[in-house]
């Protein structure tokens, strides 16, 4: 299994540009998350999904989208990228099984807004 | 807002030497999960407690969960130099709803 994906590794983009950062898993997770982690911060969740067609908001869900097609996929959109949207971006994934809540981390996304 | 607070930020201590570390949280929980992460990597699950367990054990890990104080610890025994990493704990909210909360993190480096 390759477990947790995420697309590009690095990016670079100038305000007001749009783009999709891209999460894939292969462990037939119900779950998928996003977070965004800054320097000397923890994560914060930035929106979730329980399932296919279902999606929610967490923390900080201003200025990004997503949709949840399939299983596999949790795409996470930006709209209008803003220099406050520099960060480190995590996708994770998990079962909603008691007892199998272990998340799975892809390896993220470092993301630069000039 | 942050769910998580761990203490200390930051912790050095030698090679051999145990280190400890506290989270504490706000809200009533369903589970507590304690995360590794190493420069520049994703987040690695070390281990989960539940909100109706005091204590629990993986290898040279020892998570001990206080619900009256909304607190809890991770011990690592026998550290080693692969253990320096930064190490977050993160909470479930209970009731039910989805989500994991982190704190800002423990950065530990062990000194050979």
């Amino acid at each position: 299994n390759a477990g947790v994906t995420q697309t590009p590794k690095f990016q670079v983009l100038k305000t007001g540009q749009s783009m999709t950062l891209q999460c894939a898993q292969d462990m037939n997770h119900e779950y998928m998350s996003w977070y965004r982690q800054d320097p000397g911060m923890g994560l914060r969740l930035i929106h979730y999904s329980v399932g296919a067609g279902i999606t929610d908001q967490g923390e900080v869900p201003n200025g990004y989208n997503v949709s949840r097609s399939t299983t596999e996929d949790f795409p996470l959109r930006l709209l209008s990228a803003a220099p406050s949207q520099t960060s480190v971006y995590f996708c994770a994934s998990s079962s909603r099984m008691s007892g199998q809540e272990t998340q799975y981390f892809g390896p993220g996304t470092r993301l630069l807004v000039l | 807002s942050q769910q998580g607070e761990e203490d200390p930020q930051a912790l050095s201590i030698q090679e051999g030497e145990n280190a400890t570390m506290n989270c504490s949280y706000k809200t009533s929980i369903n589970n507590l999960q304690w995360y590794r992460q190493n420069s520049g990597r994703g987040l690695v699950h070390l281990i989960l407690i539940r909100s109706n367990e005091r204590e629990k054990h993986s290898g040279r890990l020892r998570v001990t969960l206080d619900t009256s104080k909304k607190s809890s610890s991770l011990l690592i025994t026998a550290s080693r130099a692969a253990d320096t990493a930064s190490y977050f704990c993160a909470t479930v909210p209970g009731g039910g709803a989805d989500g994991l909360t982190f704190g800002k993190g423990t950065h530990l480096i062990i000194q050979p």
